[in-house]
C-alpha cells in the first residue's frame, strides 16, 4: 500500500487480557515508530526500531509493554495483563533509512484501544 | 519535556492566512523545526520542516526568525479542511540513536466558513 496501515482499528478488550497491535510500515522504510497519544493529549513515544532491532526503548512504561518487527516491515506492539489506563490510541510511523536528512516520520491511522 | 510553546487554540476565517506561532528558544543549531497536523481521528501528517532558512511548499510556509527563537507556519489561504491540531516540533536531524520526536500539546486550528 501507499500508506502506513494498523489493524485492527478499533479494539476493545477486558481487563487484564492481552491484546496485539500491529502495524504495516511504508514499503522500503527501515525505520518505524511507536506512539501512545491518550484523549486530549499529545503524543508520547514509546519505541523505534531500525531495521528489527530497538535501539530506543525508553518510551515503554512498564514491563507489560513489548514490541518486535521482523525484518524491515510488520511490527507488532503487545500489552500484557492490560490496564484501563492503557486506554488511548496508538500511532505508528515509518521513516526513510537512516540517510534521509532529516527523517520525516509518516504515520497510520492508530489503533484505539478502550480497556474496560 | 516538549522544548516548543504554542497557543492552544486559534481561529481563522475561511479564505484567510492562517499564522500559527511557536516558540522554541532553546533550539541547538543543529536541531530542525518540524511541523505536523493533526485532523481529527487521523494519525498526525507532516507539513513542513526547516532549519534556518524560511520555507514553503504546497501545503504552508515557514518563517524561522534570525535569532531561531520562533517560527510561524503559514496556511495562506484556509479552508475548513485545514481545521486541525498543528504540532511544533524542534528536534536534530541525526542524533545517534535518538529519532523520537517530542510532542507538546500542539495549537487546536479552528477555521470558521
Amino acid at each position: 500500500g501507499a500508506g502506513v496501515s494498523q489493524s485492527p482499528s478499533n479494539k476493545v478488550t477486558e481487563k487484564g487480557k492481552d491484546v496485539e497491535l500491529r502495524c504495516d510500515p511504508i514499503s522500503g522504510h527501515t525505520a518505524l515508530y511507536w506512539y501512545r497519544q491518550r484523549l486530549g493529549q499529545g503524543l508520547e513515544f514509546l519505541i523505534y526500531f531500525q531495521g528489527n532491532s530497538a535501539p530506543d526503548k525508553s518510551g515503554l512504561p512498564s514491563d507489560r509493554f513489548s514490541a518486535e518487527r521482523t525484518g524491515e516491515s510488520v511490527s507488532t506492539l503487545t500489552i500484557q495483563r492490560t490496564q484501563q489506563e492503557d486506554s488511548a490510541v496508538y500511532l505508528c510511523a515509518s521513516s526513510q533509512s537512516v540517510t534521509d536528512q532529516p527523517p520525516t516520520q509518516f504515520f497510520g491511522p492508530g489503533t484505539r484501544l478502550t480497556v474496560l | 519535556d516538549a522544548k516548543t510553546t504554542q497557543p492552544p487554540s486559534m481561529d481563522c476565517a475561511e479564505g484567510r492566512a492562517a499564522n500559527l506561532p511557536c516558540n522554541h528558544s532553546t533550539i541547538s543549531g543543529n536541531e530542525y523545526v518540524y511541523w505536523y497536523r493533526q485532523i481529527h481521528s487521523q494519525g498526525p501528517q507532516y507539513i513542513i520542516h526547516g532549519l534556518k532558512n524560511n520555507e514553503t511548499n504546497e501545503m504552508a510556509s515557514l518563517i524561522i526568525t534570525e535569532d531561531r527563537k520562533s517560527s510561524t507556519l503559514i496556511l495562506p489561504h484556509a479552508t475548513l479542511r485545514d481545521t486541525a491540531v498543528y504540532y511544533c516540533i524542534v528536534r536534530v536531524a541525526y542524533a545517534g540513536n535518538n529519532r523520537k520526536l517530542i510532542w507538546g500539546l500542539g495549537t487546536s486550528l479552528a477555521v470558521n466558513p
